[in-house]
């Protein structure tokens, strides 16, 4: 079945460290996101990518860092620079950028600060 | 800032009755609008897409788009317990590639 697959479902991060989300799709999508939802706010846009080796930042880059390096791959990772980590990360894969395609996601990641 | 407001909620609704849900956006140019709904801790799954003025439907769904109001809007028919859930509202941007803009969602609550 094609989908996207996010992990670990749970991640803890202490102090100081950096902690890399992983996000695979087997959806042949070329678009890749990034989103960050805190409870009672909507999704914010981290990080996306149009194609292979391209990435952009989104409304929140600060403390992240992505790569592309494959197009069913677009692992985030989560630096000590960002001081409020803790947060549902969600993956969402499109078929290409562009404003009328939708976008679906992969079942999320939970950090937390340990 | 280009903002999508939803009413927070919680929207409770009798077992078979209509739910009625609203989203406002203010970008006048925006080309294309999406509901999503999310169960509580899971991802959001993707319900209805419109483009055009008019309604949508789609099997008890049915998706309103008046963009010289700039809202949309969903009606949930024949509402089941098992749309209980939360509902976002997705709108692109136009002056991008395609960036969505989440509202934070409403939570509908469905009663036996």
């Amino acid at each position: 079945d094609g989908g996207i697959t996010q992990s670990p479902k749970y991640l803890f991060r202490k102090e100081g460290q950096n902690v890399t989300l992983s996000c695979e799709q087997n959806l042949n999508h070329d678009a890749m996101y990034w989103y960050r939802q805190d409870p009672g706010q909507g999704l914010r846009l981290i990080y996306y990518s149009q194609i292979v080796n391209d990435f952009q930042k989104g409304d929140i880059a600060e403390g992240y860092s992505v790569s592309r390096e494959k197009k069913e791959s677009f692992p985030l990772t989560v630096t000590s620079a960002q001081k409020n980590p803790t947060a549902f990360y969600l993956c969402a894969s499109s078929r290409r950028g562009g404003s009328n395609q939708p976008q679906h996601f992969g079942d999320g990641t939970r950090l937390s600060i340990l | 800032q280009k903002e999508v407001e939803q009413n927070s909620g919680p929207l409770s609704v009798p077992e078979g009755a209509i739910a009625s849900l609203n989203c406002t956006y203010s970008d006048r140019v925006s080309q294309s609008f999406f509901w999503y709904r999310q169960y509580s801790g899971k991802s959001p799954e993707l319900i209805m897409s419109i483009y055009s003025n008019g309604d949508k439907e789609d099997g008890r769904f049915t998706a309103q788009l008046n963009k010289a109001s700039q809202y949309v809007s969903l009606l949930i028919r024949d509402s089941q317990p098992s749309d209980s859930a939360t509902y976002l509202c997705a709108v692109t941007e136009t002056d991008s590639w395609g960036k969505f803009q989440f509202g934070a969602g409403t939570q509908v609550v469905v009663t036996p």
